[in-house]
């Protein structure tokens, strides 16, 4: 069964300073990796996608995946407060829908 | 549409009564998703149709769930018999086609409340 693991938070950022939040998942076949915003009650919405070893940027977010290590991470550059929600992180492989993670709330402080 | 759409946005329904929830996906959008979230919780997957086949129903809770999709556009999903338990958002999601690196879209969910 496809595993991914995050850290539920609350992860505290100062207003303009970089907010750093991480993902590992278990299925070593995975092969697309997704980060998702959902601010309270509200649906997700896609932030990034990312399919290579390597560093993906867009803006201030830029998406950074591992497969050897099984690991995806998700960097915010420039924090704002409208930045503050619940960040989750996705993986597919097979032919079914995304595996999410639990999400890590994230509080940038003005 | 231009969106996912689903309806009704909110429902509240008395214990042991069934609710149908109803999804319309992107248009063009072969696969379609449902998924659960309870209040503080993530997302729970309950299950996907490619076109009008659902090659997975394990993730629906229990047989008081069922879905089904006609015609490769919209679905249903129907609680029997509702339960208190059952009170979540009912997130439905479409993609071009299932699985690979298909981007799911999300529509703006239907929020059950059961009494």
């Amino acid at each position: 069964q496809k595993e991914v693991e995050q850290n539920s938070g609350p992860l505290s950022v100062p207003e303009g300073a970089i907010a750093s939040l991480n993902c590992t998942y278990s299925d070593r076949v995975s092969q697309s990796f997704f980060w998702y915003r959902q601010y309270s009650g509200k649906s997700p919405e896609l932030i990034m996608s990312i399919y290579s070893n390597g560093d993906k940027e867009d803006g201030r977010f830029t998406a950074q995946l591992n497969k050897a290590s099984q690991y995806v991470s998700l960097l915010i550059r420039d924090s704002q407060p409208s930045d503050s929600a619940t960040y989750l992180c996705a993986v597919t492989g097979g032919a079914d829908g995304l595996t999410f993670g639990k999400g890590t709330h994230l509080i940038i402080q003005p | 549409g231009a969106g996912v759409s689903q309806s009704p946005s909110n429902k509240v329904t008395e214990k042991g009564k069934d609710v149908e929830l109803r999804c319309d996906p992107i248009s063009g959008h072969t696969a379609l998703y449902w998924y659960r979230q309870s209040l503080g919780q993530g997302l729970e997957f309950l299950i996907y149709f490619q076109g009008n086949s659902a090659p997975d129903k394990s993730g629906l809770p229990s047989d008081r769930f069922s879905a089904e999709r006609t015609g490769g556009s919209v679905s249903t999903l129907t609680i029997q018999r509702t339960q208190q338990e059952d009170s979540a958002v009912y997130l439905c999601a479409s993609s071009l086609v299932a699985g690979g690196g298909n981007t799911i879209y999300f529509g703006e969910g239907s929020w059950l409340t059961v009494v």
